[in-house]
């Protein structure tokens, strides 16, 4: 079945560093992947819709400029969490259309990153 | 404003009963519900999905059943396993996901967490 590949699946960094975290379609190509972000025991919030070889769209509330998205191919969306901060401290999910699960609706999430800003 | 709600955050089941997780909604454009269920440090899977033209979807121990009038979805696992437990998510969206980038349209409940005793 299809896979999305999520990296690192954990990470712990020091505050005002950057860190990037790489999401790939394995078995087929993702014109569009979705970032998400969840907190610990509430849903999941969509912060950004990223399109191959265009800008990445932002939901409301969600800084452009510290968060950035790179889709530079079909395979291949990134998102780089700039100058993190403790309140940072998250758990990261990218979700590609495309592969098996969206022929019936659904859409095919990575394993996730557990952020740790210290 | 919460579109999308699971007001219970947790369910216990004997193993070998039914399990049922409830969802409601507000808004009437959404026109297509799927669940997702998810483990610890993992993304979500895609379970079931179900269009507001049927009332009713069953995939092996799997139902899913909508009420549209009432704006209400169940999913009804039987006989639950083990193996069952984790945190169900229902999701919602006014398109097709896959159509029209509709996966930015996909908003998410709160989430139940099923736990499954021996």
């Amino acid at each position: 079945g299809a896979v999305v590949s999520q990296h690192p699946s954990w990470v712990i960094c020091k505050s005002g560093t950057s860190v990037k975290i790489e999401c790939r379609s394995l078995d087929f190509q993702a014109t569009t992947m979705f970032w998400y972000r969840q907190f610990p025991k509430q849903s999941l919030m969509l912060m950004a819709t990223s399109n191959e070889g265009s800008k990445a769209t932002y939901e409301q509330g969600v800084e452009k400029d510290k968060f950035l998205i790179n889709h530079a191919s079909l395979t291949l969306s990134t998102l780089t969490v700039t100058s993190a901060h403790p309140e940072d401290s998250s758990f990261y999910i990218c979700s590609a259309s495309g592969g098996a699960a969206s022929l019936i609706g659904g859409y095919t999430f990575g394993s996730g990153t557990r952020l740790t800003v210290v | 404003d919460q579109q999308v709600k699971q007001n219970s955050p947790s369910l216990s089941v004997q193993e070998g009963r039914i399990s049922i997780l409830n969802c409601d909604y507000t808004n009437s454009m959404f026109d297509y519900f799927l669940w997702y269920k998810k483990y610890p440090a993992e993304g979500p899977t895609f379970l079931i999905s179900i269009s507001s033209i049927k009332d009713k979807n069953e995939d092996g121990r799997f139902t899913v059943f909508l009420n549209k009038s009432a704006k209400h979805l169940s999913l009804h696992i039987v006989p639950s396993q083990p193996g069952d437990s984790a945190v169900y998510f229902c999701a919602a969206s006014p398109y097709l996901p896959g159509r029209n980038n509709a996966g930015n349209m996909l908003t998410f409940g709160g989430g139940t967490r099923l736990m499954v005793k021996p």
